[in-house]
């Protein structure tokens, strides 16, 4: 079955990089996501990663995939108090459109 | 682009009685899903249409919960009755289908049952 977990919670300083990790239970993931969720608002797609590749950066924002492990993070370069927010990590299945979520981390930046 | 509208913002009914959502999804996007997210959980998927097809229902509480998307474009849920427990926010989102295409969602629609 489909299964994608998080950890709870993460507190950075301002400044620092701030690193978010997913793991998942399907090997026929092929897409997985990450999306941020800010108080009172719906969910924001930050980036994604085909299940073939490794590494995907995108301005301050790295994935790295780890295929063997099932394990994928993101990391925030220079995190800002803006970036404070709820992050999901999700799957797609091959074939299928529907995501399936992790609880998600909520991230605390600190000024 | 509009992105996924939904209304209302938020909602307050007390237990037995109805409540409609309503989603209109990005223009051009087939796909639409209902969304249902608890208190510190991530969303957890109620319904998916292709178009004015629910093509996986199989979340959906069907003895209360049921939803609609008559011309293929906007969607409403309804909940007949509302118990407590439905107190949750629920999300809308649309995609292009394809496995590759990421879903956009709306703000959604908290509602609180007491």
């Amino acid at each position: 079955g489909e299964d994608v977990e998080q950890s709870l919670f993460l507190s950075v300083r301002e400044g620092d990089s701030s690193v978010i990790n997913c793991t998942y239970t399907d090997s026929s993931s092929t897409y997985l996501y990450w999306y941020k969720q800010e108080p009172g608002a719906g969910l924001q797609l930050l980036t994604y990663i085909f299940s073939n590749m490794d590494m995907k950066q995108d301005q301050r924002l790295t994935v790295l995939l780890n295929k063997k492990d099932k394990h994928l993070s993101l990391r925030i370069a220079d995190t800002q108090t803006g970036d404070s927010a709820i992050y999901f990590c999700a799957e797609s299945l091959s074939g299928y459109s529907t995501l399936t979520f992790g609880k998600g981390t909520m991230l605390l930046v600190s000024p | 682009e509009a992105g996924v509208v939904q209304s209302p913002r938020y909602k307050i009914i007390e237990k037995k009685q109805p409540v409609a959502f309503w989603c209109n999804p990005i223009s051009g996007h087939n796909t639409l899903y209902w969304y249902l997210q608890n208190l510190g959980q991530g969303p957890e998927l109620l319904i998916r249409y292709e178009n004015e097809e629910a093509v996986d229902d199989s979340q959906l509480p069907k003895d209360r919960f049921s939803a609609e998307r008559l011309k293929g474009v906007d969607s409403t849920l309804k909940i007949q009755p509302a118990e407590l427990g439905d107190s949750a926010v629920y999300l809308c989102a649309s995609s292009t289908g394809t496995s590759n295409s990421p879903l956009h969602f709306g703000n959604g629609t908290r509602l609180t049952v007491t």
